[in-house]
């Protein structure tokens, strides 16, 4: 059964310390989408990749946050420095490259910044 | 530009009522892809259903349908016979006609089935 996974599932912090989430996309989706979860904004998307290539970003603060893939394998989504603001759910989601790709998301990322 | 819109916020019902969950969009693309996604209380986002815009035959699974009217614009998702565990934020979602491009959220309608 495949599934995305991502880590930490939780994580607090204080204000201006690093934080690096980390996403292991499903194995051929070549595909991977950072969405970030708040009450007020809904689901809203920071970044995303085709084969490891970053394509999008625009919904990215740049002055702090950077997404990068390393590899096929792995994506990562940093932020620094970390602003309470900055407290979501980070979900990681992965697809293949087609028209009708389906994503599918990781259990996410809930952060607390203090 | 494309948008979702889920004017619901909140539904309440007791179990084995059936419920039926709006969506609304609106996108310039002739060729397009709509989603349901469903968050139960645990966090992990669980996709549902996906449709694409040429195929306006409605679908059933399960207790769960789908009503896609293209003419009003409309992605329902009704439930039937609703049960405690349906209980969750759902989340309807678009997605243009190019490959490896994001999904437009609407904001979710939280369900609260109570037995």
């Amino acid at each position: 059964d495949a599934r995305v996974t991502q880590t930490p599932r939780h994580k607090v912090t204080e204000m201006g310390q690093e934080v690096t989430m980390r996403c292991q996309p499903i194995l051929g989706h070549n595909t991977v989408f950072w969405y970030r979860q708040t009450m007020m904004q809904g689901l809203e998307l920071l970044a995303y990749f085709r084969n490891r290539a970053p394509l999008d970003d625009s919904g990215m603060p740049k002055d702090r946050f950077s997404a990068e893939m390393p590899d096929a394998t792995l994506a990562t989504l940093k932020i620094q420095p970390s602003e309470p603001r900055d407290s979501a759910v980070y979900f990681c989601a992965s697809g293949p490259t087609v028209n009708t790709d389906t994503q599918y998301f990781g259990p996410g990322t809930r952060l607390t910044v203090l | 530009a494309q948008k979702v819109t889920q004017a619901q916020t909140e539904i309440s019902v007791v179990e084995k009522e059936d419920v039926t969950l709006d969506c609304v969009y609106e996108t310039r693309d002739t060729t397009y892809y709509l989603f349901w996604y469903k968050q139960p209380p645990s966090g992990e986002l669980v996709f549902l259903i996906r449709r694409n815009s040429f195929d306006e035959q409605n679908e059933i699974s399960g207790r769960y349908s789908w009503n896609f009217q293209k003419s009003t614009s409309s992605f329902n998702f009704t439930i039937t016979a609703s049960q405690v565990v349906d209980s969750a934020v759902y989340f309807c979602a678009l997605k243009e006609d190019q490959a490896g491009t994001a999904l437009i959220f609407g904001k979710g309608t939280t369900l609260s089935v109570s037995s």
